[in-house]
């Protein structure tokens, strides 16, 4: 079973604000994935990371940032949020092929 | 252009009854493939997946069927069951060619009926 955590479940926030979804995975996983999902529509690739101090951006363009510090964590982070950030946040982490996905974010921007 | 497709958005089926979920793809790189369920408000929940090396690989009532020439993959889900009613998602990677990113199709909602 895998262990992989996302803080807050559900945010609402204003225009303009700095927001930072948070991800933890206990399974020691060098890879870590970000993913941005609206009702209807597939999961989109927005950031990856096979290691420490290593991301990469994924295949859909974003405005958000994230950092690897450490194996376990893998933060998101949106310096201004807006209307069309709205969206589903997933998070995930690997070991080989599977991916395993965390609860998500549901964020609201008004 | 869409690499994955499902173009069943939604599929509903009789308690006991068999499902088939149907996946299509473009990219003749793809060698590994995925099926993962999501229920509303939670992430992807990985269910089987499949090598190219193989047609069929099976885990209790999911078997997933590979098609290479046609490029087709489907998920056979025997018997249904309420519980399986959620949005299914299929997933592709090309593995062999050093990608380990997953490119996912827009999914197919399963309602079992009882």
């Amino acid at each position: 079973e895998a262990d992989i955590y996302q803080t807050p479940r559900y945010l609402v926030i204003g225009t303009g604000k700095k927001i930072t979804l948070e991800c933890s995975q206990t399974m020691g996983h060098d890879k870590m994935y970000w993913y941005q999902q609206d009702p209807g529509m597939e999961l989109h690739l927005i950031h990856y990371s096979y290691g420490v101090n290593s991301t990469e951006k994924g295949d859909l363009s974003s405005e958000s940032t994230v950092s690897r510090i450490r194996t376990e964590h893998f933060p998101l982070t949106l310096e201004s949020a807006r209307p069309s950030h709205t969206s589903q946040y997933l998070c995930a982490s690997s070991a080989y092929y599977e991916q395993y996905f965390g609860p998500g974010t549901r964020l609201t921007v008004t | 252009d869409q690499q994955v497709k499902q173009n069943s958005p939604s599929l509903s089926v009789q308690e006991g009854r068999i499902s088939i979920l149907n996946c299509d793809y473009t990219n003749s790189m793809f060698d590994y493939f995925l099926w993962y369920k999501k229920y509303p408000a939670e992430g992807p929940t990985f269910l089987i997946s499949i090598s190219s090396i193989k047609d069929k690989n099976e885990d209790g009532r999911f078997t997933v069927f590979l098609n290479k020439s046609a490029k087709h993959l489907s998920l056979h889900i025997v018997p249904s069951q309420p519980g399986d009613s959620a949005v299914y998602f299929c997933a592709a990677s090309a593995m062999q060619g050093g990608s380990e990113k997953l490119v996912f199709g827009k999914g197919t909602k399963l309602t079992v009926n009882p």
